[in-house]
């Protein structure tokens, strides 16, 4: 157990609707990262945010935001769904927002798109 | 060409065979991190690197910054070895992966 929740474990909803995954860090991270992984492809990072700034963006699509509230835990909500935004979404959170320090991961949510 | 590269996609091992993983990148870094992924989904940090090598338990990391390569190295393997390793350099702010290599040890 890494410390990370990721709340809904699996999601399935319709094309075109709205959803809204949400992670809280391990105790004492200030950082949260999204990461989306789909079938044919790696591990994507989409953004993150330290101690409710944003701080880096990846990939994301602009009908994708997140958002980390003063209580540290993230959101990341996903509108007008598509089929290819099936994935794998992990959350992960860090002490610091540096590349030097190691990432926890949470369990992910499945989201299928029907 | 990726910026960071992982060798072999795949692998298949006779149980208590050596196995090793490479990762070469081409971007500067301040870490690199040797991840394990299960079937179920889940994903486990091994290792973080920033120079030389560490060991724990039958898993052994190493990397060279002149060379901008790592390798993961598990001796003994076990069925329960099998998994996706990845290896994910840190920038400034975030984790650059690699594509993973896909291990299946046979019993």
């Amino acid at each position: 157990d890494s410390g990370v929740t990721q709340t809904p474990k699996h999601l399935i909803t319709a094309t075109g609707q709205r959803v809204t995954l949400r992670c809280s860090p391990r105790s004492g991270d200030l950082s949260v990262y999204w990461y989306q992984q789909s079938l044919d492809q790696g591990l994507q990072f989409l953004i993150q945010y330290y101690n409710g700034e944003e701080r880096a963006k990846g990939n994301i699509l602009e009908r994708f935001s997140a958002q980390q509230f003063p209580d540290l835990h993230s959101e990341l909500n996903l509108s007008s769904l598509e089929l290819g935004d099936s994935a794998l979404y992990f959350c992960a959170s860090s002490v610091s927002g540096s590349g030097n320090n190691e990432q926890f991961f949470g369990p992910g949510t499945r989201l299928t798109v029907l | 060409k990726n910026e960071v590269e992982q060798s072999p996609q795949n692998l298949t091992a006779q149980e208590g065979e050596f196995i090793t993983i490479n990762c070469s990148y081409s971007v500067g870094i301040s870490a690199l991190h040797w991840l394990q992924q299960h079937p179920g989904g889940g994903i486990v940090s091994l290792f973080m690197l920033s120079s030389g090598k560490k060991k724990h338990g039958r898993l052994i990391a190493t990397i060279n910054i002149q060379e901008k390569h790592s390798s993961l190295h598990i001796t003994a393997s076990h069925p329960r070895d099998s998994a996706v390793y990845i290896c994910a350099v840190g920038g400034t702010y975030k984790y650059i992966f690699g594509t993973g290599t896909r291990l299946k040890v046979l019993a």
